[in-house]
């Protein structure tokens, strides 16, 4: 199912470094959101948009920032990346009519 | 303030052996109760929503229900196909998600 694609897959880098991650649905909806999964702790919300005017912040934002370019992109950004904020991205949409929400294949980021 | 806590962290099933995953929340409005399925290297996959105390929803060998503190996914003769981390999620009045951190379930052929 490839409604929500993520872009890149994998990224190395290193700290200090300014890293852009993407996100684009076909799926038409909404709301979509920026999440981050570390071992043992879940998915901790750092992002949400209920449309292309409405950015919130979540749990975790700092040292996070997002745009939201159109219905289908929202793009996650970390102006200087540092190594712990190595972890597992997940980008996932719903809407209000919507029983749950759903995600993407997410980014798996290093920060060396 | 809004969250969710799941027990066991692991659980390891013999085929065929049933057993149920907990999930107790604290939340500022339910607006839902969700869980997912989460493999390997993938995203979550939503399976069921609750809304309410004493609701049940079922799918092949998943069974999941709610009351006012804790949801349940009860899982029976389970098959190794259903080895994954499984997540319960709440959604408050503001629309927010809240995850748990997941039970990661083993069945053994």
């Amino acid at each position: 199912d490839a409604d929500v694609t993520q872009t890149p897959r994998n990224r190395i880098t290193k700290t200090g470094k300014r890293i852009m991650l993407e996100c684009s649905q076909t799926k038409g909806h909404d709301r979509m959101y920026w999440y981050r999964q570390d071992p043992g702790l879940g998915l901790q919300l750092i992002y949400y948009s209920f449309d292309v005017k409405d950015i919130n912040k979540g749990e975790i934002s700092d040292g996070y920032s997002v745009s939201r370019q159109a219905q289908a992109k929202f793009s996650l950004s970390l102006e200087s990346a540092i190594p712990n904020q190595t972890a597992l991205y997940f980008c996932a949409t719903s809407d209000s009519w919507l029983p749950g929400q759903f995600f993407g294949p997410g980014t798996r980021l290093t920060v060396l | 303030e809004d969250q969710v806590t799941q027990s066991p962290e692991a659980l390891r099933l013999q085929e065929g052996e049933s057993s149920s995953l907990n999930c107790s929340y604290t939340v500022s409005g339910l607006r839902g109760l969700f869980w997912y399925r989460q493999d390997p290297g993938k995203g979550p996959e939503f399976l069921f929503t609750l809304y309410s105390a004493g609701e049940e929803k079922e799918k092949e060998r998943l069974k999941a229900t709610l009351t006012k503190k804790e949801s349940f996914l009860h899982i029976t003769a389970p098959k190794p196909e259903d080895s994954a981390t499984y997540l319960c999620a709440v959604r408050n009045n503001f629309n927010k998600f809240y995850f748990g951190s997941g039970t990661k379930l083993n069945v053994k052929p």
